[in-house]
This record gives structure tokens, C-alpha cells and sequence, in this order.
């Protein structure tokens, strides 16, 4: 249980163009997911908490125009990539926690991770 | 406020030796702490956590890891590394108050040596 999916794992990209990726709980329903970025050899770095039905809280210096995230429903959440540059090439990485048990101990279940390059 | 220190950004062991991994973490109130292990161009999975009940805690793969308050550490050992253990490491803190926002060290890379 508690399998959380990324579409698509990979993808290429020109610069100036828009990329989505898609975050899924596939067997729970989750009030939060994460997206974090990780850059080649470095840590994850949060960019924004995502709760369904509201608007994402971005991290400090995380520019929300250019990332939208929409967590239109308990089982899905997107990260939209608006005018990709090569500087936004990178490991995107979303995490969600269980609506039925919030407090302490939640655990975060992470996606395989999405790959973006911008050319 | 919280965060976590990687003692060591690389660790090379043998096969078949110990496995040794450095963590201190510094919150402002009771933490819970993880560890998560990250093959090549993969998502991170759960070894193990820790969340105020016992301090010895055992995860996955034979790891496991001590929570010393008077420390403010976390280390991740193992008795016996196998080549499968090669991957990046991290520990990650989260404050037990409040949000669900994670912290993640730096990250360790484990190569183990045939």
C-alpha cells in the first residue's frame, strides 16, 4: 500500500515551452503532497506544500507563477513547469501523506521522480 | 527551526563490514526522524524512523539507527554492508509540531567495496 506514482518519469524539452508533471496516490487519498527539486548530486529541496482544494505554499524563492501546482482532488496533484529555461533542468520529486492520519508520525510516501531537461 | 548534519558527504566500506553513518539534527521541539535511501535515478524509500517511542529502532535491509537526545544524533548502522547497500543516503528531521515539512541532510553516498 501507499504507492505514489509520477507521470511521465522522463522528458525533454525546448526552452520556452510548458512542462506538467502529474503526482498520484494510487491506493490512499491524500489531504498534502510535496513537490521538492533535486539538483545532480545535491539534497531535496521543498518548493511547495500542495492541500486539496487550496492554493500551494511555496517555499522561499520558489517563483509560484512559473511553477503552478493544482491538487484538484484527493488522489492527484500536477506541477506545471511554465517557460522552462535549462537552469529549471532538474530531478522533480512529489511525496504525499494519508488523509486519515494526520499528526504526529505521518509519513511522507515519495514518487520515482520525474527527470525534466530543458534544451 | 530545525535542520540536519551529514557528517560525511562519502563513505566507502567493504563488503561483509560494518556500516556506519553519521547524522545530527537540531529542532526546536521534539523531532521525529527518518532515514531514506536513494538508488540512482529513483524516488527515496523509508529505512526507518524514529518518533518518541523506542530509541533503537530497526528498519529495512538489516539497518538501524540509535536516537541520542543528549547527542542530537541519529547514526544509520548496519553489521554487514552488501553490495545492494550501494545508494545515497539522507536523514531527514521533522519537527513534531505544527507542519509536515521534512528537512533533508545532505546526503551520504555508501560504495561498497567487492
Amino acid at each position: 500500500g501507499a504507492v505514489v506514482s509520477q507521470h511521465p518519469s522522463w522528458v525533454i524539452c525546448k526552452s520556452g515551452t510548458s512542462v506538467k508533471i502529474e503526482c498520484r496516490s494510487l491506493d490512499f487519498q491524500a489531504t498534502t503532497m510535496f513537490w521538492y527539486r533535486q539538483f545532480p548530486k545535491q539534497s531535496l529541496m521543498l518548493m511547495a506544500t500542495s492541500n486539496e482544494g487550496s492554493k500551494a505554499t511555496y517555499e522561499q524563492g520558489v517563483e509560484k507563477d512559473k511553477f503552478l501546482i493544482n491538487h484538484a482532488s484527493l488522489t492527484l496533484s500536477t506541477l506545471t513547469v511554465t517557460s522552462a529555461h535549462p537552469e529549471d533542468s532538474s530531478f522533480y520529486i512529489c511525496s504525499a501523506t494519508q488523509a486519515k492520519s494526520r499528526g504526529f508520525g505521518n509519513e511522507q510516501f515519495f514518487g520515482p521522480g520525474t527527470r525534466l531537461t530543458v534544451l | 527551526a530545525q535542520s540536519v548534519t551529514q557528517l560525511d558527504s562519502h563513505v566507502s566500506v567493504s563488503e561483509g563490514t560494518p556500516v556506519l553513518l553519521r547524522c545530527n539534527y537540531s529542532s526546536s521541539y521534539s523531532p521525529s526522524l527518518f532515514w531514506y535511501v536513494q538508488h540512482p535515478n529513483k524516488g527515496l524509500q523509508l529505512l526507518l524512523k524514529y518518533t518518541s517511542a523506542a530509541t533503537l529502532v530497526k528498519g529495512i535491509n538489516g539497518f538501524e539507527a540509535e536516537f541520542k537526545k543528549s547527542e542530537t544524533s541519529f547514526h544509520l548502522t548496519k553489521p554487514s554492508a552488501h553490495m545492494s547497500d550501494a545508494a545515497e543516503y539522507f536523514c531527514v528531521v521533522r519537527a513534531n509540531f505544527g507542519n509536515e515539512k521534512l528537512t533533508f541532510g545532505t546526503g551520504t553516498r555508501l560504495t561498497i567495496i567487492p
